[in-house]
């Protein structure tokens, strides 16, 4: 059975920095490409960012182009996701997402993160 | 890489059918055959119900069919059911290995 399980989320004051990790289980984590997926009750679900198999190949949404970074350890089935300079606005739900054929394949439960006005 | 466009809601009685819209542009839904339907039900994860306009992942009910047509997509839930009340959003590869969602619509049983 697929497991994604996020861990990190937070409250965070304006400006600052955290640090996302998923640990995944019950398959062949390096066979895959992985997304990292925001949710907000106002804007509704956003794709933040993807990352290849071997991980050579990194790609953001624009609005967090420069101050997210994501990155994975296949030797740990781990993703990670470094948000710097945090905004009101990147207040969400953070979801770990399993990529195939162009579609969200497996989603975690979810890790919340909060930055207040 | 803006969101797609759907209806904020829509419903039927047990047993008919509801069909969301999902429309796009030339630079996602209309540009690439790679649209996906998800299925969220509150306090719960997003569910895949369609890949690729129209394939079913495995353990998803027939009842669940996609399509498209230039660049609107659209989710049919047949013989709708209780458990069928949910969001649904769609989302669709758009180019240079980025994606984008839809809105999201509500779905109810009446």
């Amino acid at each position: 059975e697929v497991q994604l399980v996020e861990s990190g989320g937070g409250l965070v004051q304006p400006g600052g920095s955290l640090r996302l990790s998923c640990a995944a289980s019950g398959f062949n984590f390096g066979d895959y490409w992985m997304n990292w997926v925001r949710q907000t009750p106002l804007k509704g679900l956003e794709w933040v960012a993807n990352i290849k198999q071997d991980g050579s190949e990194k790609y953001y949404v624009d609005s967090v182009e420069g101050r997210f970074a994501i990155s994975r350890d296949n030797a740990k089935n781990s993703l990670y996701l470094q948000m710097n300079s945090l905004r009101v606005e990147d207040t969400a739900v953070y979801y770990c997402v399993r990529g195939k054929s162009a579609a969200c394949e497996s989603w975690g439960q979810g890790t919340l993160v909060t930055v207040p006005s | 890489q803006s969101a797609l466009t759907q209806p904020p809601s829509a419903s039927g009685s047990p047993g008919q059918s509801v069909t969301i819209s999902c429309t796009g542009t030339n630079s996602d839904v209309g540009g690439y055959n790679y649209v996906s339907w998800y299925q969220q039900h509150p306090g719960k994860a997003p569910k895949l119900m369609i890949y690729e306009v129209s394939k079913r992942p495995s353990g998803v009910p027939d009842r669940f069919s996609g399509s498209k047509s230039g660049n609107t997509a659209s989710l049919t839930v047949s013989g709708l059911q209780a458990e069928d009340e949910a969001d649904y959003y769609c989302g669709s590869y758009a180019g240079s290995n980025s994606f984008v969602f839809g809105v999201g619509t509500k779905v109810t049983v009446l």
